[in-house]
Formats: structure tokens, C-alpha cells, sequence
């Protein structure tokens, strides 16, 4: 069954603070993984995409890397600021002929909380 | 948010009732998407369009339906068949197929049940 597991479910840090967010995947076979940031009552915004090839790409203060031989990925944050506090979901695409959407799977995200 | 609209933000719907949901983009893009968000829960796929005038079903599409008569627009209604249908939905659009491409969401329509 293709799974994407995040965790912590939910992280506090102060303000300035850097954090790391994991997402564990079961998807097969793999084509891409992206992060996507969400505000509340707002829709995702998209923050890195990877493919296979890609361990590691940056996107101003977030910095996503991949291992796609242990199915891991992380979601750096580098000197929180207040504006970070959101949910972020971990998205893994799979590999098909075709492109439908029927071939992503969504975490259910991780929500952070950035303190002053 | 980008070029995605979705209205109305807040809608309400009584026993028995069918209510359609707006989604128009302006990107250009072929492929558009309906996403259904659950508290605690991840996006789960109703339906999808990869082009006009033809969409298949997502993993819950029981109790909506879809049309796509032309390539900005891609209504979704919930009809009355749709028992549980308080949620938060996402309407995204990708210039072809998501699997590989980003994909761009609109605002959300969260739907809640007099």
C-alpha cells in the first residue's frame, strides 16, 4: 500500500530557531517528491519538487534533501520566522505512463508553530 | 494562490441540496484537480481533468459530480448522495500531468451543512 508517513505531527520553536521535518514513503515505484507549505484555511504552496536523480534543493530558507534508497526525505528551516507557521505536507508522485493525479499520495503534514 | 479562483469561500448547504463549487485558472494549464481535505487528513483526490470535456474519477468521487466544457473552468458539485460533505476543498490546476509537475491550488471553499 503506497504510504507517506510525517512526523512530528505537530513542532513548536522559537523564533530565529532552525527545524527539520521528516517524511518516510512506501510509494513504488518513485518518481518525484515535492513539499508544499500551507497556511491555515489557505491552499498549498509549493516549495521544492525532486526526482530520483535529486538529493537535495533549496528554496531561499527551506533546503529539502531526498535518499531515495532509504525513502526518506527532510524539510530544513533555517532561522524561523514568525510567517513559517504553517502546515507542511509531504507529496510522493509514482511512476506511470500518463500523467493523471491518481498517482500521488499525501502526507497528512506537519503543523509548526513559530513562537516570538 | 496564483492564477486559481475558487467561490465561494465560505458555503453553506442544507439536507438534500446539491451545491456546486466554482474553480477558474488562468494559466493555461490543461490538467485541473479536485482535492477534498479532512481535519487530520490528507488530500484525497475526487476527480481530475487531463482536457476539456473529459475527467475521471478520484479516489472518493461517489456523491459529486464534474464537468469541463471549457479548459478554465472545472466545476465541482456535491449532491445530495455526498452524506458527509463538511470539508475543506481545494480546486489545482498543472500543465499536464501532476505526476511530474507542480501542481498550483486555489484558495479553498470550505463547505459546511446547515
Amino acid at each position: 500500500k503506497n504510504q507517506v508517513e510525517q512526523s512530528p505531527q505537530s513542532l513548536i520553536i522559537l523564533e530565529g530557531k532552525n527545524c527539520t521535518l521528516q517524511c518516510n514513503y512506501t510509494v513504488s515505484p518513485f518518481s518525484n517528491l515535492r513539499w508544499y507549505k500551507q497556511d491555515t484555511g489557505r491552499g498549498p504552496v509549493s516549495l521544492t519538487i525532486m526526482t530520483f536523480s535529486e538529493n537535495t534543493k533549496s528554496n531561499g530558507r527551506y533546503t529539502a534533501t531526498l535518499d531515495a534508497d532509504t525513502k526518506q526525505s527532510s524539510l530544513h528551516i533555517t532561522a524561523s520566522q514568525l510567517s513559517d507557521s504553517a502546515s507542511y505536507i509531504c507529496v510522493v508522485g509514482k511512476m506511470y505512463s500518463g500523467g493523471g493525479a491518481d498517482g500521488l499520495t499525501f502526507g497528512k503534514g506537519t503543523h509548526l508553530i513559530i513562537q516570538p | 494562490d496564483g492564477g486559481i479562483t475558487q467561490s465561494p469561500k465560505y458555503l453553506f448547504r442544507k439536507e438534500g441540496q446539491n451545491v456546486t463549487l466554482s474553480c477558474e485558472q488562468n494559466l493555461n494549464h490543461d490538467a485541473m484537480y479536485w482535492y477534498r481535505q479532512d481535519p487530520g487528513q490528507g488530500l484525497r483526490l475526487i476527480y481530475y481533468s487531463q482536457i476539456v470535456n473529459d475527467f475521471q474519477k478520484g479516489d472518493i468521487a461517489e456523491g459529486y459530480s464534474v464537468s469541463r466544457e471549457k479548459k478554465e473552468s472545472f466545476p465541482l458539485t456535491v449532491t445530495s448522495a455526498q452524506k458527509n460533505p463538511t470539508a475543506f476543498y481545494l480546486c489545482a490546476s498543472s500543465i499536464w500531468g501532476a505526476r511530474e509537475e507542480t501542481q498550483y491550488f486555489g484558495p479553498g471553499t470550505r463547505l459546511l451543512v446547515l
